[in-house]
């Protein structure tokens, strides 16, 4: 069984643009969630989808946002780039079952120049 | 929301010794309570959860105990090797009776250190 696919996994770009990462998660799960990860700041939610709808927001600004396709394929965006930006997105799928283990993909590294 | 402190925030044992990383939570509707750990430049990978209807848990040599009545759980690592050195997430995530709990909520990490 394929686990969590993240592309890409390494990702540098400029201040002011934008980016597009995405994540095909294990077949079957409907449960797709982001996470930013920074050293020193754990593991922060951004947001969770189930069925192509967002279920869970976390507390991040407007510029960052998703979406979730009918194959359970998720995609994150981040428009205007700032600097502050530049860390480990991870995403984890998990069942439609909130008590079962979420498995994580191996991230995309976004630098921001 | 949910809420999720995880302490210390470094934690250095013997090799042999053992390491306990303790986490507490502040939404009672929360029911499961994953354990993770992520070495350095790889995944976070489960390594043992607990279930609200359960109040200890074991797998050779990693325990988790849970006290949902002061709203805590913990990590127990017996007899530390190396290779248990790596950052160690604790995790609270709620059943989807109250509107937005479902997301799995992170505490902020434990880096242990094994010395040989």
């Amino acid at each position: 069984k394929a686990g969590v696919t993240q592309t890409p996994r390494y990702l540098i770009k400029t201040r002011g643009q934008q980016v597009t990462l995405s994540c095909s998660p294990i077949s079957g799960h409907r449960s797709v969630s982001w996470y930013q990860q920074t050293p020193g700041q754990g593991l922060q939610f951004l947001f969770e989808y189930f069925s192509e709808t967002q279920r869970n927001k976390g507390n991040f600004p407007g510029r960052f946002s998703g979406r979730q396709f009918s194959n359970s394929r998720s995609e994150m965006n981040v428009s205007t780039l700032e600097l502050g930006d530049s860390a480990l997105y991870l995403c984890a799928s998990s069942l439609y079952d909130p008590n079962t283990e979420a498995f994580f993909g191996q991230g995309t590294r976004l630098t921001v120049v | 929301g949910e809420n999720v402190e995880q302490h210390p925030s470094t934690l250095s044992v013997q090799e042999g010794d053992s390491a306990v990383i303790k986490c507490t939570y502040s939404d009672s509707a929360s029911n499961y309570f994953p354990w993770y750990k992520q070495e350095l430049g790889k995944r976070p990978q489960l390594i043992i959860d607990i279930r609200s209807n359960v109040g200890e848990k074991k797998d050779q040599r990693i325990a988790v105990t849970l006290n949902k009545t002061a709203k805590h759980f913990s990590l127990h690592i017996t007899e530390t090797q190396p290779e248990d050195s790596a950052v160690y997430f604790c995790a609270a995530r709620g059943s989807g009776s109250n509107f937005g709990n479902e997301k799995l909520t992170f505490g902020t990490g434990t880096r242990l250190t094994i010395i040989p």
